[in-house]
């Protein structure tokens, strides 16, 4: 067990919806980070963020966003959603700014019908 | 640019066997971390072992070693006396800690352990 919890662990929703992602770190974790794994695209970093504030962004879409609260846990929003967002989305925390260790959650397996 | 690459076609492992993963980077930073994480048929990341850039000796936890040369950007995963559940993909990872300090992945390598 990692210690980063995310759910739902599956979630099947139709195009043009919009989702939420959820996120909790592990204890005393500062930085949380998105991640997509498709098929076609391999694992790719989305967006980073850190104590609440963003920090980094990558190749994420407009249509996706995402936030951390107070409490350190993070949602991910992914709305009019494509068939093509079909995917495993990972978090992954790292105490500070992230030196020595990233842990993943278990990841949620988003299916677009 | 690939920063990282993972270019070994999927491998059958004898059972009690080692094996090496390999594992090129690219990456024009001093400071840098390099991690490896096993993806089971279930679909979690689970790290495995890190190295930073800095670190002299060779990581090491439990049966994995990460053979480091620094010179070469190499930093390939060996795994000792091979077990059923190694069977796995497994992902090479870099963090360079003056960029935007994400994990960039490699496409990983599919092992398969048999009896």
């Amino acid at each position: 067990d990692s210690g980063v919890t995310q759910t739902p662990k599956h979630l099947i929703t139709a195009t043009g919806q919009r989702v939420t992602l959820r996120c909790s770190p592990r204890s005393g974790d500062l930085s949380v980070y998105w991640y997509q794994q498709s098929l076609d695209q391999g694992l790719q970093f989305l967006i980073q963020y850190y104590n609440g504030e963003e920090r980094a962004k990558g190749n994420i879409l407009e249509r996706f966003s995402a936030q951390q609260f107070p409490d350190l846990h993070s949602e991910l929003n992914l709305s009019s959603l494509e068939l093509g967002d079909s995917a495993l989305y990972f978090c992954a925390s790292s105490p500070q700014g992230g030196d020595t260790e990233a842990f993943f959650g278990q990841g949620t397996r988003l299916t677009v019908v | 640019a690939q920063k990282i690459t993972q270019t070994q076609p999927g491998m059958f492992v004898q059972e009690k066997e080692a094996v090496t993963l390999d594992c090129t980077y690219d990456t024009s930073d001093q400071s840098y971390g390099l991690f490896w994480y096993k993806q089971p048929s279930s679909g979690e990341m689970i790290f495995l072992i890190y190295q930073g850039s800095y670190d002299e000796q060779n990581a090491t936890e439990g049966r994995y070693s990460l053979n480091f040369q620094k010179a070469r950007k190499s930093a390939n995963l060996v795994i000792s006396a091979s077990q059923l559940g190694d069977s796995a993909m497994y992902f090479c990872a870099m963090r360079e800690y003056y960029g935007n300090n994400r994990l960039a992945f490699g496409k990983g390598n599919q092992v398969v352990v048999i009896p």
